[in-house]
């Protein structure tokens, strides 16, 4: 089983709300990622987290935060965002087997967020 | 730094006949590994193969298989017996290992389109 979850699928959200994104996994994956991905363009990393522990952040705004509350699930939390932030929004997670081993990334589906 | 190439922004294909599309890339290490990831209009990243750098055997996966020339820094993609269902997005991805994290890097991908 190599399923990644998301939710929602779509979200449209004004520039003052406060939502969040969320997945879920459960293949007892240790590293999970979210990405962000502009229409016809690769992916880009935002942040990673390594058993719970916010290991990467690419010098993302601080109207998106992350939280990983266990093993299983990463939450993007959306503020103040701005029409720029429209994107498609992916999770992905692998094993998490620390420095040194190569790992493969499992994605979901992604949530489409516009900003309006 | 670690670079991917896609060349081909397009390729197209009948049902049946078999496309390969082309991946270089640019690393100063030795040992990584090589995706390739296909992106349907579902918006999905589905994993389709993965190479191993120290591996000298091309993977395959049913039709799909890997050509990686690692002094020339190529790993392009076969498709054999093409299906609708192989029209997608491909991107190419080299994973990125440095202290304590991981990191994929994509190719600004291809678009493949498949013709009955």
């Amino acid at each position: 089983d190599t399923e990644v979850t998301q939710t929602p699928k779509h979200l449209v959200m004004g520039m003052t709300n406060k939502k969040s994104l969320k997945c879920e996994q459960h293949m007892g994956h240790r590293a999970m990622y979210w990405y962000k991905q502009k229409a016809k363009k690769p992916p880009e990393l935002m942040f990673v987290y390594s058993y719970e522990k916010l290991s990467i952040n690419e010098s993302v705004p601080s109207r998106f935060s992350p939280e990983c509350p266990n093993s299983s699930l990463l939450n993007l939390h959306l503020h103040a965002l701005q029409p720029e932030d429209s994107a498609l929004y992916l999770c992905a997670s692998s094993q998490g087997l620390g420095q040194g081993a190569f790992e493969t990334q499992y994605f979901g589906p992604g949530t489409r967020l516009l900003v309006l | 730094a670690q670079t991917v190439t896609q060349s081909q922004p397009e390729m197209s294909v009948q049902e049946a006949e078999t496309v390969t599309l082309s991946c270089t890339y640019d690393t100063s290490e030795s040992d990584y590994y090589l995706f390739w990831y296909k992106q349907p209009p579902s918006r999905q990243m589905i994993l389709v193969i993965r190479q191993e750098a120290y591996k000298q055997q091309n993977a395959t996966e049913n039709r799909f298989s890997v050509n990686f020339q690692k002094a020339a820094k190529s790993f392009s993609l076969k498709i054999s017996d093409s299906q609708l269902g192989d029209a997608a997005m491909y991107f190419c991805a080299y994973n990125w290992r440095n202290t304590g994290f991981q990191k994929l890097v994509f190719g600004t991908g291809t678009r493949l389109l498949v013709s009955p």
